[in-house]
């Protein structure tokens, strides 16, 4: 069966530093993986997919992955956070329909 | 121009009562879903439905009902609402079941019983 484990809950920097989300997945073969921003009271979006395309992703606002297919990993990183980045982060692969980690909560300091 | 469209949009009711969410998407996908987040943000899966017939049914109680009238509609009802049934529904579509197809969410419509 396939899952992904965000190893974080909550992660928490200041505007300007690195972002590093971290989700690792359990899968038979190569998945595709996603990674979804929701803001406070607000829907889903999507921020990147992998696809096996390229083992590195490029999202919306600045954000990344690299799939690490040695380490079973697929971390989301920003070189330096915003204000407007604060939100729930969800690491999520598909099969039949989307599975999604437990998300991680990212909180950006003034 | 929403894509995906749930309503109503909040729903508070009181328990034993009937209830139905509506979903539509004008994407021309032909793959719906419903997921269920709880209070601590966890979501999962409940139904799915490709060109109106149901694919996924994950362990769900009876008194949810999903109904697909065709492969732009999904809606969910729900009977005898129970206090733990208070959370977040997203429905979703997607063009194909499957995983190198993007998924586009609704804004969630957030159940309230009390």
């Amino acid at each position: 069966a396939q899952s992904v484990t965000q190893l974080d809950s909550h992660v928490s920097v200041s505007e300007g530093t690195p972002v590093l989300l971290r989700c690792n997945y359990s899968s038979s073969y190569s998945p595709s993986l996603f990674w979804y921003v929701q803001h406070p009271n607000k829907g889903l979006q999507l921020l990147l997919k992998y696809t096996s395309a390229a083992t590195l992703v490029k999202g919306i606002n600045g954000f990344e992955a690299e799939f690490k297919k040695s380490e079973t990993s697929f971390h989301l990183t920003k070189p330096s956070a915003h204000m407007s980045d604060a939100a729930e982060y969800f690491c999520v692969v598909s099969l039949r329909a989307l599975t999604f980690g437990s998300g991680t909560r990212l909180q950006v300091q003034p | 121009d929403t894509a995906v469209s749930q309503t109503p949009k909040y729903l508070v009711t009181q328990m034993g009562n009937d209830k139905s969410i509506k979903c539509e998407q004008n994407l021309g996908h032909d793959t719906m879903y419903w997921y269920k987040q709880d209070s601590k943000k966890f979501l999962k899966i409940m139904f799915s439905y490709n060109n109106k017939e149901l694919i996924i049914n994950e362990t769900v109680p009876n008194r949810f009902s999903p109904k697909s009238p065709d492969k732009a509609h999904l809606n969910l009802h729900i009977n005898s609402l129970e206090l733990g049934d208070s959370a977040v529904y997203f429905c979703a579509s997607s063009q194909m079941t499957g995983e190198n197809y993007g998924y586009t969410f609704g804004s969630g419509t957030r159940l309230t019983v009390v």
